[in-house]
């Protein structure tokens, strides 16, 4: 397996436009998380799924924020409209019910 | 918000020493994990404790577990410079199977 995959690596955006980040988990993961890591806020949890489906999402810090498990094989979060204060880079991670995570390589977002 | 607290926020060692980091968590919890994370990258997976052990080894790498305090260590013996990376404690929560990570610690080993 490829490991979990983030697309892009990098993206740069304009304040107010939308932006789209995606991940394809590894095959077989049931649990799905997205976070955010910035140097001031640490690495923060925005939301998790358990098969496709949203268990919590009290990380996703605005109605600006939304994520979508359309199939075991992919998940998007999308920000729209973008600010500078979303700039940071955000992971996903896959897993099974216990054992440990596995990490994308993360989408380094800038918005200008 | 993060689950608990990695003390101390930075450390810097000499090469072959021991670098010892400690972890607070706040809920009851399945397990607690340890990983890595070099500069500009993804975070790896080092090791975990489930909630009823107390020390685990693997490696160079030691891991304590305190459930009536929620607290965690990581020992990392005989260091090397390429230990130079951040590490991370994240607690796999009893309720929802939640992963969260503590702030981290920054090591610096000085060859």
């Amino acid at each position: 397996d490829a490991g979990v995959i983030q697309s892009p690596r990098h993206e740069v955006t304009e304040m107010g436009q939308e932006v789209t980040l995606r991940c394809k988990p590894i095959s077989g993961h049931d649990y799905l998380f997205w976070y955010r890591q910035t140097m001031m806020r640490g690495l923060e949890l925005l939301i998790y799924f358990n098969n496709n489906v949203p268990i919590d999402d009290s990380g996703m810090p605005e109605d600006r924020f939304s994520a979508k498990m359309p199939n075991a094989s992919f998940s998007t979060l999308k920000i729209q409209p973008s600010e500078p204060r979303d700039s940071a880079v955000y992971f996903c991670a896959s897993s099974l019910y216990s054992p440990e995570a596995f990490f994308g390589q993360g989408t380094r977002l800038t918005v200008v | 918000s993060q689950q608990g607290e990695e003390d101390p926020q930075a450390l810097s060692i000499q090469e072959g020493e021991n670098a010892t980091m400690n972890c607070s968590y706040k809920t009851s919890i399945n397990n607690l994990q340890w990983y890595r994370q070099n500069s500009g990258r993804g975070l790896v997976h080092l090791i975990l404790i489930r909630s009823n052990e107390r020390e685990k080894h693997s490696g160079r790498l030691r891991v304590t577990l305190d459930t009536s305090k929620k607290s965690s260590s990581l020992l990392i013996t005989a260091s090397r410079a390429a230990d130079t990376a951040s590490y991370f404690c994240a607690s796999r929560e009893a309720a929802g199977n939640k992963l969260t990570f503590g702030g981290g610690t920054r090591v610096l080993v000085k060859p």
